[in-house]
């Protein structure tokens, strides 16, 4: 069975861009979480989808958004990119809502410039 | 808030040492606790679990017991491998809303020489 796949792996930008991230959740999940991993900041939790809806949200201002499509592969957005912006930013997934096994992808390493 | 407080590292250790990693919590509900390992350029991988007071969570020579009493959930290996160099997070998930949200402690890096 397929883990966690997410696309790009690395991606360079310069502030002020948008960027768009892709996760595909391990086949038959249904709910996908985001992270964002900074060495300052640790591992901070974006925001959960599940069903197309989000469920759950961190932290975080109102450019970082995110959705999910009816075969559970999840998009994050980030817009009016900032130095700060740059970090791992990793997915997971599990089978339903509130099933605490989570599942980890190897990570978008986003760098900002 | 739930939070998640792991001992400052780094750790360094030689080989077939004995490994103490601690690991303490906060949370309102009845959390599950969760260790996991990140190697080099690599996301997370789930070490082991406990999903409620007293059970031990083990996987690969490592151990934790979920402690309520102390609030605390602190990984053991009796013998390190050089292989076993990577970051270690405890974290904890509380199912109360049915979230799967993951609170993430800051993170320790072991490094295990020859």
């Amino acid at each position: 069975k397929a883990g966690v796949t997410q696309t790009p792996r690395y991606l360079i930008k310069t502030r002020g861009q948008q960027v768009t991230l892709s996760c595909s959740p391990i086949s038959g999940h249904r709910s996908v979480s985001w992270y964002q991993q900074t060495p300052g900041q640790g591992l901070q939790f974006l925001f959960e989808y599940f069903s197309e809806t989000q469920r759950n949200k961190g932290n975080f201002p109102g450019r970082f958004s995110g959705r999910q499509f009816s075969n559970s592969r999840s998009e994050m957005n980030v817009s009016t990119l900032e130095l700060g912006d740059s970090a791992l930013y990793l997915c997971a997934s599990s089978l339903f809502q509130g099933i605490n096994e989570q599942f980890f992808g190897p990570g978008t390493r986003l760098t900002v410039l | 808030g739930d939070s998640v407080t792991q001992m400052e590292g780094p750790v360094t250790l030689s080989e077939e040492a004995f490994l103490t990693i601690n690991c303490t919590y906060t949370a309102t509900g009845y959390p599950s606790l969760f260790w996991y390992v990140q190697y080099p350029g690599e996301g997370l991988q789930l070490l082991l679990k406990a999903t409620k007071a007293d059970d031990k969570g083990s996987n690969k020579g490592f151990e934790a017991t979920y402690r309520k009493e102390t609030t605390s959930f602190h990984l053991e290996k009796g013998s390190v491998q050089v292989s076993d160099s990577a970051v270690y997070f405890c974290a904890l998930s509380d199912l109360t809303g049915a979230n799967s949200k993951l609170t993430f402690g800051k993170g320790i890096t072991l490094s295990v020489r020859p």
